[in-house]
Formats: C-alpha cells, structure tokens, sequence
C-alpha cells in the first residue's frame, strides 16, 4: 500500500496562476481532508469530503475549490494564486463513520508551494 | 481558531530524559488525538484517547486527558534522538458532528540531544 500521495512534492507560481494539488489514497478511507500548515502554526483545515461527490468547507476555504469525483482522489485548486497561499499544503484520509467521534487520520508527505 | 494549544512551544532535553507536553483546549471533545511531525514530512498519528479514558499506553508513550481541566499531556520516557520532532495534540469537538473534523494545535518542537 502506498497509503496517502500527493503530486507535486513542490511548486512555484507567479501571482494570478492557477494550479491544481492531486492526492491520493489507496485504502478505500470514506473522508478526505486538505490542511494547510504555516510556520510556527498547527493545520488549518481548508476543505474536506465525507465521500464520494461530496465536499464541505474548513476553516479556511477562501481562495480554494476542491472536488472528489472518484472515491481515492481529492483534488485542491487554486484558481488564482496569492502570495499569502504560500504555505505547506497536507492531504489526509480516514476511514470515516465506523466510531464515534473523529477516527485516526493518515497523512500525505505534503506540496510545498510558493507563490511569488 | 486553535482548539487546541500545545505548551511548551520548544522542549530541549539530553538522551534518555523523560519529555512532557501538554495541550489545553476548549470546548467538549469525542477524543483527543496525538501526532509526530518529522522535518518536512506528514503527521503520523501517535495514540488517541476518547473521552471517557483518563489513561492510556503505547509503548513509550503514556498519554493523559483530564476532561474537567480540558487538558492532556503527552510523556515520552527514554527519550531518543529519533524522537526529535514536532508533537501536535488534535481534538475531536463534539460539535464537529459526522464531520469528524480535528483541529490541531500548533505544536511542540521536541529536540532529544544525543
């Protein structure tokens, strides 16, 4: 199992480029997560999915799009990149409602973007 | 804003020590989770704890959660230089509902001097 991948490793845009952020998951998790992660600073959630087609909003959703047409893809778009973007981007999956409460989440390796 | 709130922010301690982190948070929680950070890496999930345990054990790792004080701590024993990294604590608001949505903290920089 390759478990939670990201594609790309790292990127950089100029202001005002679009791009998109692949991850992928290989253990049939129902829920997906996008978290950003600045210096000094824990994850932010930006988007998540409870499941196939479905997308819901974080704590940072401005500026991002996201969409999960198949079950182990999810997929984050920046439609106009700003430099306050710039930041550590983190994939994650879990199995999802098979507790109660949040389950144990796996994590990709991470984008390292910058936006100049 | 942060739920939860790790302290202290950097832990230096010499090979062998024992290393304690805590986390504070705010509202109700289902659980609360722990994750170790590597140098550019991802999360890797460490132990989790639900609401209704005071205790738990991995290993070397000992983990305990006092819902009345909305606070848990994280005890690594014999540390190594291997355990050198950033310990984040994430809670599971019982607000957050299906979503299962954790909120982190920002972290523990844990540096074991060999």
């Amino acid at each position: 199992n390759a478990g939670v991948t990201q594609t790309p490793k790292f990127r950089v845009l100029k202001t005002g480029q679009s791009m998109t952020l692949l991850c992928a998951q290989d253990m049939n998790h129902e829920y997906m997560y996008w978290y950003r992660q600045d210096p000094g600073m824990g994850l932010r959630l930006i988007h998540y999915s409870v499941g196939e087609g479905t997308t819901a909003k974080g704590e940072v959703p401005d500026g991002y799009n996201v969409s999960r047409l198949k079950k182990q893809n999810f997929l984050l778009g920046l439609e106009s990149a700003a430099p306050s973007q710039t930041s550590v981007y983190f994939c994650a999956s879990s199995y999802g409602p098979r507790t109660s409460g949040a389950d144990t989440q796996y994590f990709g390796p991470g984008t390292r973007l910058t936006v100049l | 804003s942060q739920q939860g709130e790790e302290d202290p922010q950097a832990l230096s301690i010499q090979e062998g020590e024992n290393a304690t982190m805590n986390c504070s948070y705010k509202t109700s929680i289902n659980n609360l989770q722990w994750y170790r950070q590597n140098s550019g890496r991802g999360l890797v999930h460490l132990i989790l704890i639900r609401s209704n345990e005071r205790e738990k054990h991995s290993g070397r790792l000992r983990v305990t959660l006092d819902t009345s004080k909305k606070s848990s701590s994280l005890l690594i024993t014999a540390s190594r230089a291997a355990d050198t990294a950033s310990y984040f604590c994430a809670t599971d608001a019982i607000s957050s509902g299906s979503a299962r949505q954790l909120t982190f903290g920002s972290g523990t920089q844990l540096t074991v001097l060999p």
